[in-house]
């Protein structure tokens, strides 16, 4: 089976722009999270979503935003980016009822803000 | 409460000897102890985990120990390889919530 892919690898964008990333679960899973991790602040859980509806969330500003289609499919959006939003993003799926417990994490998308 | 304190930070062993990396939390309603390993460009990977009803879980090298009444848990890796170099990241959850990550600890496995 696939792993979690998630698209662009890498990202840079000037502040106060917004950008959106993009997350494939492994085929079958049906919850995906996301989550935030930078150098200071170590990994951070942002929100998790199941069958389109978002399910749990971290402590982070309404900037952050996401949705997930139904195929599974899920974005994250980052509107009026600041400087602190530079971090490698993650999204991780499990299978239905997994929730956090059996997760796989993709690769991340390396978001620098300048 | 919600915190989750891992130690050291970082972690130098000789290969073939125990790595020890140890964590601590507040909150007794967590419910999952699971820890992560971490290559460089790559995202974390489930290593082993455990339920507070255990006191260890043991997966090939890794090992869980886990000390409900210190609100403690740590992860063994025994025989440690260079291959084991890497960073590791405890974490809790509870009612299948939202996830709190330890700050991480880098291992380097001398060859």
């Amino acid at each position: 089976k696939a792993g979690v892919t998630q698209t662009p690898r890498y990202l840079i964008k000037t502040r106060g722009q917004q950008v959106t990333l993009s997350c494939s679960p492994i085929s079958g899973h049906r919850s995906v999270s996301w989550y935030q991790q930078t150098p200071g602040q170590g990994l951070q859980f942002l929100f998790e979503y199941f069958s389109e509806t978002q399910r749990n969330k971290g402590n982070f500003p309404g900037r952050f935003s996401g949705r997930q289609f139904s195929n599974s499919r899920s974005e994250m959006n980052v509107s009026t980016l600041e400087l602190g939003d530079s971090a490698l993003y993650l999204c991780a799926s499990s299978l239905e009822g997994g929730g956090i417990y059996e997760q796989y994490f993709g690769p991340g998308t390396r978001l620098t803000v300048t | 409460q919600q915190q989750v304190k891992q130690s050291p930070q970082s972690l130098i062993v000789q290969k073939g000897g125990i790595s020890i990396i140890n964590c601590a939390y507040e909150n007794t309603a967590f419910d999952y102890f699971p820890w992560y390993q971490q290559f460089p460009g790559k995202g974390p990977a489930l290593l082993i985990a455990i339920r507070p009803d255990v006191s260890e879980k043991k997966e090939g090298r890794f090992t869980i120990s886990f000390n409900k009444s210190a609100k403690q848990f740590s992860l063994h890796i025994m025989d440690s390889q260079p291959g084991d170099s890497a960073t590791y990241f405890c974490a809790a959850s509870f009612r299948d919530d939202k996830i709190i990550f330890g700050k991480g600890t880098r291992l380097h496995i001398l060859p």
